[in-house]
């Protein structure tokens, strides 16, 4: 079972922030927090990763809390494509063949209206 | 990010058919291959996990006589539903791995199989 917990759906209004939140109160020290989003009929696609300091690329913003128990991707100015399923997953970065195996949980799909 | 391809994007079959997916890692070496599937209204499932050159390892309730998976070369890897029935209309994903420590995992574009 996956390890995290995410809020089953949201609704953001195009070109507002939309933030986000994961609980994985169960992750352990060398497990990174991954975000992925699955747009529809597509394979998931890779959006963001930390391990306790806050990241940020061009796709989206990470906030980890200081225990490391909850997390928030913040999308800071959602469009209409970015409407998908988010899923949040803790996953160790060690190396080895199971490396890169995923457990996804039920996610959060984020609905961006006009 | 690295390029996966999947083959077919979809397939329809009739039941008591094998169908093959073939996915390619394009610019890496795979050698290992994560199978998933999603049922609709579904997360992803983790079916099974193929090394280059030897035996796929299935998760638990997956049949590894019915899900055939291939890994020959490590930038190929073929599942095949054999005697595909209607419950096993879904949609497939794979995931190459490269065994060591990547900051990303990319997938592959999926294969929507409908067996009527």
């Amino acid at each position: 079972d996956a390890k995290t917990t995410q809020p089953p759906s949201m609704d953001c209004a195009e070109g507002r922030a939309a933030n986000l939140p994961c609980n994985h109160s169960t992750i352990s020290g060398n497990e990174y927090v991954y975000w992925y989003r699955q747009i529809h009929s597509q394979g998931p696609q890779y959006i963001i990763h930390g391990l306790k300091n806050n990241e940020t690329n061009e796709m989206a913003s990470l906030i980890i809390t200081e225990d490391r128990k909850s997390s928030t991707l913040i999308l800071p100015h959602a469009t209409l494509r970015d409407t998908a399923v988010y899923y949040c997953i803790d996953a160790s970065n060690a190396g080895g063949t199971s490396y890169g195996k995923l457990t996804f949980g039920q996610g959060t799909i984020l609905t961006v209206h006009p | 990010g690295a390029v996966v391809s999947q083959h077919p994007s979809w397939v329809i079959c009739k039941s008591g058919t094998s169908v093959k997916i073939e996915c390619r890692s394009l610019d890496f070496q795979a050698t290992t291959m994560f199978w998933y599937r999603q049922f609709p209204k579904q997360s992803l499932m983790l079916m099974a996990t193929s090394n280059e050159g030897s035996k796929a390892t299935y998760e638990q309730g997956v049949e590894k006589d019915k899900f055939l998976i291939n890994h020959a070369s490590l930038t190929l890897s073929t599942l095949t539903v054999t005697s595909a029935h209607p419950e096993d209309s879904s949609f497939y994903i794979c995931s190459p791995g490269r065994g060591d420590r990547t900051d990303t995992q990319y997938f592959g574009p999926g294969t929507r199989l409908t067996v009527l």
